[in-house]
């Protein structure tokens, strides 16, 4: 059963516009969450985090926004740029929980159009 | 700034044989960790190491083993390749067990093929 979800597979933006991405979540005890960002034979890199205490957390053009009574959080990225076409992973954690290790969402493909 | 290293970065394997992944990283972090990457399936946690010493079983362990061979090295180790082992195994090192919010820092892959 899927932990973390991540419902669009891709999203096409145009240059200059915002994108927003969507993540939700099932488990209840996660309590801190992640974007990561992956380009094709790279790594995944960390961009940005969000702790549960929080609603909302800024870094440059990238916004992360938690709703924790729908489950729900979102990375903002405006405005889009050419480089920004990657695919994006939502990840939660459970800090205080018996299993260790990252939940991923599937992905999005975001591609930012010129 | 090497970070996290993988060995190799593309291997053919045919099924049965077997092979180890190695990882290291040179960051000093105490946890370290191997995800598989499948299309359609994002990340999934294969093994886990919280600390030097110690080793747990992720989401998807069947068919793997790991070695934490001291605190920068973490190998992965297939006996028996099958197919479905046919996937992109990434490795991940982090500062802390249980503050996983710091992030974690990914190698940049190794893509295995089983055939």
């Amino acid at each position: 059963d899927q932990q973390v979800k991540q419902n669009s597979p891709s999203l096409s933006v145009q240059e200059g516009r915002i994108s927003i991405l969507n993540c939700d979540y099932t488990n209840s005890m996660f309590d801190y969450f992640l974007w990561y960002k992956k380009y094709p034979a790279e790594g995944p890199t960390f961009l940005i985090s969000i702790s549960s205490i929080k609603d909302k957390n800024e870094d440059g053009r990238f916004t992360v926004f938690l709703n924790k009574s729908a489950k729900h959080l979102s990375l903002h990225i405006v405005p889009s740029q050419p480089g920004d076409s990657a695919v994006y992973f939502c990840a939660a954690s459970d800090s205080g929980g018996g299993a260790d290790g990252l939940t991923f969402g599937k992905g999005t493909h975001l591609i930012i159009q010129p | 700034n090497a970070g996290v290293t993988q060995t190799p970065k593309f291997q053919v394997l045919k099924t049965g044989q077997s092979m180890t992944l190695q990882c290291a990283q040179d960051m000093n972090h105490n946890s370290m960790y191997w995800y598989r990457q499948d299309p359609g399936m994002g990340l999934r946690l294969i093994y886990y190491s919280a600390s030097e010493g110690t080793t747990d079983k992720g989401e998807v362990p069947n068919g793997y083993n790991v070695s934490r061979l001291n605190k920068r090295e973490f190998s992965l180790r297939l006996e028996s390749a099958a197919p479905s082992q046919t996937s992109v195994y990434f490795c991940a090192s982090s500062e802390g067990a249980t503050r996983a919010g710091y992030g974690y820092t990914f190698g940049s892959g190794t893509r295995l093929t089983v055939v």
